[in-house]
């Protein structure tokens, strides 16, 4: 059973720039989780989708937006880059959010850096 | 509000050594306690995790205790191995199932022969 993919691996973009990255769930999956990882800041929450609908926002600025199709592959869009967005950007998936035991599977990330 | 604090690193500990990563939290309610591990080049993995009080999460020879009184739930190991060495993350689900976790900053470990 494939795990969680994301693509691309690397992104290099200057500041300004848009950039969108992409996250395919493990097959059954119906929840997708961001996550975005800095040496300062660790691991933050950035939303959560569930059957293509947003359940759940971190505390992030607008330009950070997401959206889920009906497949439960999930993209993140980051529009007008800054220097602090430089991060790796993990993408979980899981079965349903609802259920007590329910296991969180990461991907590898999307390493982005903003020149 | 939520928020995870977790032993500072590096940690460097020969084979078979003892491993005690300390974790504490604060929580509204009665959170979901979770230890996860990123290896090199890899995304987190869950170790284990524990979903209410005086509950044991066990995985890998790898041991946590929530402790509700002292807000805690520190990772150990009795032997720890050269392939143990990675990055640890304290995490609390503030609702159960919730995948809106908080992460501690992390603990690299690293076990030399």
């Amino acid at each position: 059973k494939a795990g969680v993919t994301q693509t691309p691996r690397y992104l290099i973009k200057t500041r300004g720039q848009q950039v969108t990255l992409s996250c395919s769930p493990i097959s059954g999956h119906r929840s997708v989780s961001w996550y975005q990882q800095t040496p300062g800041q660790g691991l933050q929450f950035l939303f959560e989708y569930f059957s293509e609908t947003q359940r759940n926002k971190g505390n992030f600025p607008g330009r950070f937006s997401g959206r889920q199709f009906s497949n439960s592959r999930s993209e993140m869009n980051v529009s007008t880059l800054e220097l602090g967005d430089s991060a790796l950007y993990l993408c979980a998936s899981s079965l349903d959010p609802g259920q007590p035991n329910e296991k969180l599977f990461f991907g590898s990330g999307t390493q982005l850096s903003v020149l | 509000g939520n928020s995870v604090t977790q032993m500072e690193g590096p940690v460097t500990l020969s084979e078979e050594a003892f491993l005690t990563i300390n974790c504490t939290y604060t929580a509204t309610g009665y959170p979901s306690l979770f230890w996860y591990v990123q290896y090199p080049g890899e995304g987190l993995q869950l170790l284990l995790k524990a979903t209410k009080a005086d509950d044991k999460g066990s995985n890998k020879g790898f041991e946590a205790t929530y402790r509700k009184e002292t807000t805690s739930f520190h990772l150990e190991k009795g032997s720890v191995q050269v392939s143990d060495s990675a990055v640890y993350f304290c995490a609390l689900s503030s609702r159960t199932g919730a995948n809106n976790l908080f992460f501690g900053t992390g603990t690299r470990l690293t076990v030399i022969p």
